[in-house]
């Protein structure tokens, strides 16, 4: 399984849009990209996935690059409730049960 | 409401006690799974279940096991608790049978060893 490496922490202003990098050098074909944040007292949650190219939902946009080994995540206009640990995760979409998550990104949001 | 459930929410205990912990989703789902989230807030997989099938058992203490009676639950048993159990236990649960689909998490139950 591809390992990730993402910034331990960022900082960003009510109403900024951020920009979370994940780097996955080691990918394989048949790996995906998912997305996950965990806010205190709660377990994990899912928010985007994507394989190549573009990925946009009502909570976040996915941006990879075409070799693959680089994702954004991106979050417009955030707000306090978007402070969190946002995990990437790399992982076979078929025949895989194992999922890895690292030590994700923590963003800090001040009003 | 369909999610992913979990109880007790905290449990203190003592190092050698036995503990159980109960997950169920009402999901639909067929994978469930159990991971530990230490002082450092590493998540780490410890079991998964597809169909009552153990499919993912990782290099766990043996005192740990899993527990299920059907698809849509799921138990952890510590037999004899150390201190270094302490950590939350979240379940999640996943569609499909074979793939690493979005999970769904429960909020945890949080052990606490003296």
């Amino acid at each position: 399984l591809a390992k990730t490496t993402q910034p331990p922490s960022m900082e960003a202003y009510e109403g900024q849009e951020v920009n979370v990098s994940c780097s996955h050098t080691n990918i394989a074909t048949s790996e995906y990209i998912y997305w996950y944040r965990q806010v205190p007292h709660q377990g994990p949650q899912f928010i985007i996935q994507g394989y190549k190219d573009y990925v946009v939902n009502e909570v976040a946009s996915l941006f990879i690059s075409a070799d693959r080994k680089l994702s954004t995540l991106s979050l417009p206009w955030v707000s306090l409730r978007d402070a969190a640990v946002y995990y990437c995760i790399v992982t076979p979409r078929a025949g895989g049960y194992k999922v890895v998550f690292g030590s994700g990104t923590r963003l800090l949001v001040s009003p | 409401e369909t999610a992913v459930f979990q109880t007790p929410n905290y449990h203190v205990t003592q190092v050698g006690n036995e503990v159980s912990f109960n997950c169920k989703q009402t999901l639909g789902h067929d994978t469930m799974y159990w991971y530990k989230q230490d002082s450092k807030k590493l998540l780490k997989i410890m079991f998964s279940y597809n169909n009552k099938q153990l499919i993912v058992n990782e290099t766990v203490p043996r005192r740990f096991s899993p527990q299920s009676s059907d698809k849509a639950h799921l138990n952890l048993r510590i037999k004899s608790v150390e201190p270094e159990d302490s950590a939350v236990y979240l379940c999640a649960s996943s569609p499909g049978t074979g793939g690493a689909y979005e999970q769904y998490f429960g909020p945890g139950t949080r052990l606490t060893v003296l």
